[in-house]
This record gives structure tokens, C-alpha cells and sequence, in this order.
């Protein structure tokens, strides 16, 4: 079935440092959504790419729609300790709204 | 800012028990998901549900499973007989235009 893995799987980063994640798959997605999950809490969304090539923000968060449609980035900058958590990338191909969730990144910032 | 509400938020059960699972999604929205999450596993894809039936499901969702839309708020996933292999996190979402997938917090299936 398809896959979609996610890169890298953990990270430490230092407040105030930039971080950079992406999510890639053997498959076409025509829409990724990427997520933010705190522990024993549902996902909440952050960001929606609905274009190859698209780049979107919101606030520190950006992301993009990678150009083969088979992949996506999410960038956070200046990160700060509340950004600690479980980031999803979810992508949907043509004909379905069965989203297939990534394998997540957890990201753990050192304050 | 409207939210997906979800309960109970834990739910134990026997095994071969059956246990309801109650949603409310936001109310303007028009389609509705289920998603089961392993701890410390990734997402997955139950079923969708819209204009009162099943749209889409997963090779999860199997003869034990059922989706209900009881009234005009209300969304219910039932487990008619439960394994323990059921146990897990278990999320509704609901989305105005089958993109946007919003999530409530879930309920935590203990089966024993």
C-alpha cells in the first residue's frame, strides 16, 4: 500500500534554531496537510498544500508542495519550546479522501 | 473557535464487549472520519462517512466495525465485539469541503 516516510524520524534542536523536515513517498499526492501532535491529543493542523510547487505559511511554519507531487517540507523557524512534538505530513492521492499519515517527527527543543 | 468534541475521553472494555465511540464534529462541516492510532504508531485511516453513508473504508474497518450518524449532531463508532488488538487512540475528524481534516482529542480504547 502506499507509504509515506518522514525524515527525520526525531530531532534535538536549540531554541531559536531553524529546523527542516520533509516527508517523501513512491506515490502522487494532489493534496498533503501537515500536523501537530502533543502527547494524548488529537493532531492539529497547521499547514494545507493543495498545489505542486505551492509554498504556504503560517506564522513561523512553512511548508511546501514538492514539484513531483511525491514529496513535502516543513520548516519551522526560530523554533521555541511549545513546538516540542509529533509533526505528520497526511497526503491524499486522486480519487480518494482516505488520508495516509506519515510515520511522524518528533522534535524536542532544548531550551 | 469551534472544535471537534470527543467521548469519553478513556473508555475500558472486556474483551468481546461492545463499546460506542461519540463524536460531535463542528457543526457546519459535512463529512466525517474515524482514525485509529497505535501508541506510538502513525496515524491510520478508518472510514468516511457523508450524506449518511460510507464513503470511503479501510481493510481495518471490518464487519465488527459501524458508523452511525444517530441525529443531526452526533457521530458513533461501534465495536461489536472487541479484541485486544483494538486497543488504541481512536479520532474523529470532520471537514467542510473533504480536504481540511480537522481532529478532536480523541478517546483512548483500553481493551483487556
Amino acid at each position: 500500500g502506499q507509504q509515506l516516510n518522514q525524515s527525520p524520524q526525531s530531532m534535538f534542536i536549540q531554541e531559536g534554531e531553524d529546523v527542516s523536515m520533509n516527508c517523501t513517498s513512491s506515490s502522487i499526492f494532489n493534496t498533503w496537510l501537515w500536523y501537530k501532535q502533543d502527547p494524548g491529543e488529537g493532531p492539529v493542523l497547521l499547514i494545507a498544500l493543495y498545489k505542486a510547487g505551492e509554498l504556504t505559511s503560517n506564522g513561523r511554519l512553512t511548508a511546501q508542495f514538492g514539484i513531483t507531487r511525491k514529496d513535502s517540507f516543513l520548516n519551522i523557524s526560530a523554533s521555541i519550546p511549545s513546538d516540542v512534538g509529533i509533526y505528520f505530513c497526511a497526503g491524499v492521492t486522486s480519487g480518494t479522501y482516505k488520508y495516509i499519515f506519515g510515520t511522524g517527527t518528533r522534535l524536542k527543543v532544548l531550551a | 473557535e469551534p472544535e471537534v468534541t470527543q467521548t469519553p475521553s478513556h473508555q475500558v472494555t472486556q474483551m468481546g464487549q461492545e463499546v460506542i465511540l461519540r463524536c460531535v464534529p463542528i457543526s457546519n462541516h459535512l463529512y466525517f472520519y474515524w482514525y485509529r492510532q497505535i501508541l506510538g504508531q502513525k496515524v491510520e485511516f478508518l472510514v468516511s462517512f457523508y450524506n449518511n453513508e460510507i464513503s470511503e473504508k479501510s481493510e481495518i474497518f471490518d464487519d465488527q466495525f459501524s458508523v452511525e450518524r444517530p441525529d443531526g449532531s452526533n457521530f458513533t463508532l461501534k465495536i461489536r465485539s472487541t479484541k485486544l488488538e483494538d486497543s488504541a487512540m481512536y479520532f474523529c475528524a470532520s471537514s467542510f469541503n473533504h480536504r481540511e481534516q480537522f481532529f478532536g482529542p480523541g478517546t483512548r480504547l483500553t481493551v483487556l
